[in-house]
């Protein structure tokens, strides 16, 4: 049971434009949410998170938006750049020190 | 500088044999991770620890082994009963809010 999806395997986006990257969740539980940016053969490196009290939380160009009563969080990068080609995963998580559970991720290519 | 060490990077193993994952981390945190990444799939939970001498099965435990001993450290032993241990294989810590990971181990069954 994937409790964690990413429906959208990947995404293209011109640079300066905006990048959408959608993730969903099923368990209610859930009272964190987490946002990954990955390369290949790499580790994942954070980029932002929320609270399941907040709707909105911002960094630079990196904006995350949770939707409680649809279950649904987004992240959105404005402007986009090359260096943002990357894969994205969200994850979710209830507690301080409970596992995290990951998306299937949404790999980003950001066009000159 | 704080943070994980996963090694080797690159590891070879015959089928049959079993091979241990080193990860440590010197963040001072409470909590310890293993996930395994395959093509399209995402981060799959293997086994997690959220206290010395104290660990939990993920969702793809069936073949892994784990032990923490120290806070520092939580290897991670791919047994011969894995069918399929060919994968990137990824450790994290986290303390309170987001996990940091480790660079990687790709490991190869030949």
């Amino acid at each position: 049971d994937q409790q964690v999806k990413q429906n959208s395997p990947s995404l293209s986006v011109q640079e300066g434009r905006i990048s959408i990257l959608n993730c969903d969740y099923t368990n209610s539980m859930f009272d964190y949410f987490l946002w990954y940016k990955k390369y290949p053969a790499e580790g994942p490196t954070f980029l932002i998170s929320i609270s399941s009290i907040k709707d909105k939380n911002e960094d630079g160009r990196f904006t995350v938006f949770l939707n409680k009563s649809a279950k649904h969080l987004s992240l959105h990068i404005v402007p986009s750049q090359p260096g943002d080609s990357a894969v994205y995963f969200c994850a979710a998580t209830f507690g301080t020190a409970s596992k995290l559970t990951f998306g299937t991720g949404t790999r980003l290519q950001v066009t000159l | 500088d704080g943070g994980i060490t996963q090694s080797p990077k690159y590891l070879f193993r015959k089928e049959g044999q079993n091979v241990t994952l080193s990860c440590e981390q010197n963040l001072n945190h409470d909590a310890m991770y293993w996930y395994r990444q395959d093509p399209g799939q995402g981060l799959r939970l293997i086994y997690y620890s959220q206290i010395v001498n104290d660990f939990q099965k993920g969702d793809i435990a069936e073949g892994y082994s784990v032990s923490r001993e120290k806070k520092e450290s939580f290897p991670l032993t791919v047994t011969s009963a894995q069918k399929n241990p060919t994968a990137f294989y990824l450790c994290a810590s986290r303390a309170n809010t987001e996990a940091f990971f480790g660079q990687g181990t790709r490991l190869t069954v030949v």
